[in-house]
């Protein structure tokens, strides 16, 4: 069964670093997501990303955070300057229809700032 | 409360007993989903629910929406100490067109099946 992978699947980096989250999506389908789950908190919607641009975007998602579509395959969420806050587990997600189908995740990448 | 609030924060079980979560929501929405997710790991997908149907069922998993009442229960029969885990409701709003999929995730209830 295909599956959305993620890579890596823990990242430490020192605080003021960038970091690029990277994210396969299930190869059919059209809509991407990043999702943020703070340790012990709920996830939180970052990101939506369809026909290669922005779709839709929470206001935690600011001019730290970009999401780019490189080559066709890989979804990739890229922190310009971490801050300790930033430290959370980061869920890629893509679906195949935006509203009514269900949205497949990744196993995560857990960052770490120091 | 905030959009997809589950309740009860956390539920504790013997096997083979029943396990009933609640969501509320506020908004009005195209589809509920519930997903699952073990200590430390990835979201599962467990059943979607769309805004025009009442009741659905997938193995021992049963999912109602009550969208008078913008609430959705899932329950799972005879519990296993596997299903040990967090469950979230997350729902996809229908805001005209506007939304591209984006999910809004409530607290998640954490479930305890003890064997």
């Amino acid at each position: 069964e295909p599956e959305v992978t993620q890579t890596p699947s823990h990242q430490v980096t020192q605080m003021g670093q960038e970091v690029i989250l990277r994210c396969v999506p299930i190869s059919n389908h059209l809509y991407f997501y990043w999702y943020r789950q703070i340790l012990g908190q709920k996830v939180e919607f970052l990101v939506s990303f369809y026909n290669n641009e922005i779709s839709e975007k929470s206001e935690i998602f600011d001019d730290q955070f970009s999401v780019e579509r490189p080559d066709g395959s890989n979804f990739t969420l890229k922190i310009r300057s971490t801050k300790l806050e930033d430290s959370a587990m980061y869920f890629c997600a893509s679906g195949w229809r935006r509203e009514s189908y269900e949205q497949y995740f990744g196993p995560g990448t857990r960052l770490t700032v120091t | 409360s905030q959009q997809g609030e589950e309740d009860p924060q956390a539920l504790s079980i013997q096997e083979g007993e029943n396990a009933t979560m609640n969501c509320s929501y506020k908004t009005s929405i195209n589809n509920l989903q519930w997903y699952r997710q073990n200590s430390g790991r990835g979201l599962v997908h467990l059943i979607l629910i769309r805004s025009n149907e009442r009741e659905k069922h997938s193995g021992r998993l049963r999912v109602t929406l009550d969208t008078s009442k913008k609430s959705s229960s899932l329950l799972i029969t005879a519990s296993r100490a596997a299903d040990t885990a967090s469950y979230f409701c997350a729902t996809a709003s229908n805001a005209g067109g506007t939304s591209y999929g984006k999910l809004t995730f409530g607290q998640g209830t954490i479930l305890t099946v003890h064997p």
